[in-house]
């Protein structure tokens, strides 16, 4: 079945830096790739999506790459702070455009001050 | 945060007893899901709805039961037959016909002892 693999797990990095996770895929029918951000004990919250019609899509700090051919989207946050700190997760839809969502394991981003 | 609510926020039971998990929006949509969240695993799909009166398993369906009456309601029964009920249970809600995006709600935490 359809498989999702984030990278890495955990990343600390100092307030500035900046941070990028990846995640792999299996199902080349996937077209829509959404990175969530969940504070501790908090409902996750779509921070960015793209598409399968575009490479890339920025919105100020943060952006997202896609490769389709390679079956792999990353999320880049740069100038990071220390409210960027959080469990990102990165999702992918299977089945078709009104397929579910499975999701990575997370990565607990920390930023130090 | 309006939209989609969950109730309670911190649920406490008792093993062998069944607990109803509740989950209401107002956003008009028509699909709906429960997902369960345990530390490092990210979210797993455990039934979703596509449309009222109807409803699918998701990943990890044993031991649970919902029902979809109403649009905007789509309570989880999680029973004593969920060998590891203790969890952080999830809603989620999308407009079928358009947008990709699944909203989430607060979230509820089961303890089950």
């Amino acid at each position: 079945g359809e498989n999702v693999e984030q990278h890495p797990s955990t990343l600390s990095v100092q307030e500035g830096d900046s941070a990028v996770i990846k995640c792999t895929y299996s199902d080349s029918a996937s077209n829509y790739f959404p990175w969530y951000k969940q504070e501790l004990g908090k409902r996750p919250q779509l921070i960015i999506d793209i598409r399968s019609n575009v490479g890339e899509k920025k919105d100020q700090r943060i952006a997202v790459t896609l490769n389709k051919t390679a079956k792999h989207f990353s999320l880049h946050i740069t100038e990071t702070q220390p409210e960027d700190s959080a469990v990102y997760f990165c999702a992918v839809n299977y089945g078709g455009s009104q397929g579910n969502l499975i999701f990575g394991k997370g990565t607990k981003l920390s930023v130090k001050p | 945060d309006g939209g989609i609510t969950q109730s309670p926020k911190y649920l406490f039971r008792k093993e062998g007893q069944n607990v109803t998990l509740s989950c209401e929006q107002n956003l008009n949509h028509d699909a709906m899901y429960w997902y369960r969240q345990d530390p490092g695993q990210g979210l797993r799909l455990i039934y979703y709805s596509q449309i009222v009166n109807d409803f699918q398993k998701g990943d990890i369906a044993e031991g649970y039961s919902v029902s979809r009456e109403k649009k905007e309601s789509f309570p989880l029964t999680v029973t004593s037959a969920q060998k590891n009920p203790t969890a952080f249970y999830l809603c989620a809600s999308k407009d079928h016909g358009g947008s990709y995006e699944q909203y989430f709600g607060p979230g509820t935490r089961l303890t089950v002892t």
